[in-house]
């Protein structure tokens, strides 16, 4: 099964829009991490955002915020105020239990950001 | 900023031939990581070292893959026999620490690998 599914493969948005990137998550663990990352056409991966299953806040970095619903076992990821720069793809991960350290990704979504 | 950086940007070499793909990890940063991403997939871990050995590998990394901590600074993937399969975008990553935010994996740009 599926650890981390991204059902979007790709999106459009209008600059100064935001967009929202769907992540759901499969795990049994009660401790667990989740990260979104970013991989523009050069290939590097930048790190975003995390957001702990503990934590009661929903995480923000700048205009990157994550929508945490643990019930749902949703982690999506807000960019709001879209710039061309945000095109790219984007990987939702996650990190299981208090001794695993793999991260598992999703499929990634592509983003296009429309002048 | 500190950033993790890896050697070479490319690589190509014939199927058999071993490689070396080298990465320096962020300097305070005590555990390893290497990830591939085959074109158009998504990112697949293979191994996580910690503490001069290693502490996780997938099912990708068998015999022919090993990775070591030379010295302070560099941590290496070597594949013994390559194979065309193993074409590949490799990535380094390095987190600071073993709980919470600390076990962020930062990743350096990448290491693109064509077998022949």
């Amino acid at each position: 099964a599926q650890k981390i599914t991204q059902t979007q493969p790709g999106m459009f948005v209008q600059e100064k829009e935001a967009v929202t990137l769907d992540c759901t998550y499969d795990t049994s663990d009660q401790s667990y991490g989740l990260f979104w990352y970013k991989q523009p056409s050069s290939g590097e991966m930048i790190f975003l955002i995390y957001q702990g299953s503990y934590d009661e806040q929903n995480a923000t970095e700048g205009r990157y915020s994550l929508n945490f619903q643990k019930a749902r076992k949703s982690a999506n990821l807000v960019i709001s105020a879209s710039q061309l720069g945000d095109s790219a793809m984007y990987f939702c991960a996650m990190r299981e239990g208090r001794n695993d350290y793999k991260l598992s990704f999703g499929a990634g979504t592509t983003v296009t950001v429309r002048a | 900023e500190p950033e993790v950086t890896q050697t070479p940007s490319h690589q190509v070499t014939q199927m058999g031939q071993e490689v070396i793909l080298r990465c320096v990890p962020i300097s305070n940063h005590l555990y390893f990581y290497w990830y591939r991403q085959i074109l158009g997939q998504k990112v697949e871990f293979l191994v996580s070292f910690y503490n001069n050995e290693i502490s996780e590998k997938s099912e990708i990394f068998d015999d022919q893959f090993s990775v070591e901590r030379p010295d302070g600074s560099n941590f290496t993937l070597k594949i013994r026999s390559t194979k065309l399969e193993d074409s590949a975008m490799y990535f380094c990553a390095s987190s600071e620490g073993a709980a919470g935010g600390a076990r962020t994996q930062y990743f350096g740009p990448g290491t693109r690998l064509l077998v022949l």
